[in-house]
């Protein structure tokens, strides 16, 4: 079965600072990979897919299949970065919307 | 207000009783999932319809019950089979590649 890890339950940088959130998977397939934000009071959402190739709000992830995993970077933290990420993974041979997630990395940046 | 749409936000059941929480959407989303968000688990599938009149078990689906006689509607029943039924539950329809999800309601066993 496919597994999900961020191994960081909390991440706290300051402002300006990089910052790189941990996603390792387990799968022997070909997987879709997918980070998704939650802001404070606001919904769950798609942040960026591993296929899309796109950097949103400055962030990029890297598939590193040799690696299994789908790290999350940004070269320079801001305030409005603080949020609850999630990665996200979903197998190509089934409903892409049966995502597995990982537990989760809170983002603290603080000024 | 265009989305995804779930009553209530909070609910409170006895045990023993079974409860049915909404999700309603006007994206025109062939697909809808639930999921369940306990605290350090991240989240987990429930149940998922990829068309009308036709649903799948999730990885956690015992306890659960859902229909999807509409294409905007997907209701999740929480049975009293549910043995840990407090948590925090998520609706999502999507597209290939973007889930969008609700607000999410908020279960509480007394």
């Amino acid at each position: 079965a496919q597994r999900v890890t961020q191994p960081e339950k909390l991440l706290s940088v300051f402002k300006g600072a990089p910052v790189e959130l941990k996603c390792n998977y387990s799968y022997s397939g070909s997987p879709e990979l997918f980070w998704y934000v939650q802001y404070s009071r606001q919904r769950l959402q798609l942040l960026l897919r591993h296929i899309s190739r796109e950097s949103i709000k400055g962030f990029t992830a890297d598939l590193n299949k040799g690696e299994t995993s789908f790290h999350l970077k940004k070269p320079f933290a801001q305030e409005e970065d603080s949020a609850m990420y999630y990665c996200a993974l979903s197998r190509l041979t089934d409903s892409w919307g049966k995502l597995q997630f990982g537990a989760g990395t809170q983002v603290v940046v603080t000024p | 207000d265009g989305g995804i749409t779930q009553s209530p936000k909070y609910l409170f059941r006895k045990e023993g009783q079974n409860v049915t929480l909404s999700c309603e959407q006007n994206l025109n989303h062939d697909a809808m999932y639930w999921y369940r968000q306990d605290p350090g688990q991240g989240l987990r599938l429930i149940y998922y319809s990829q068309i009308v009149n036709d649903f799948q078990k999730g990885d956690i689906a015992e306890g659960y019950s859902v229909s999807r006689e509409k294409k905007e509607s997907f209701p999740l029943t929480v049975t009293s089979a549910q043995k840990n039924p407090t948590a925090f539950y998520l609706c999502a329809s999507g597209l290939t590649g973007e889930l969008f999800f609700g607000e999410g309601s908020r279960l509480t066993v007394l």
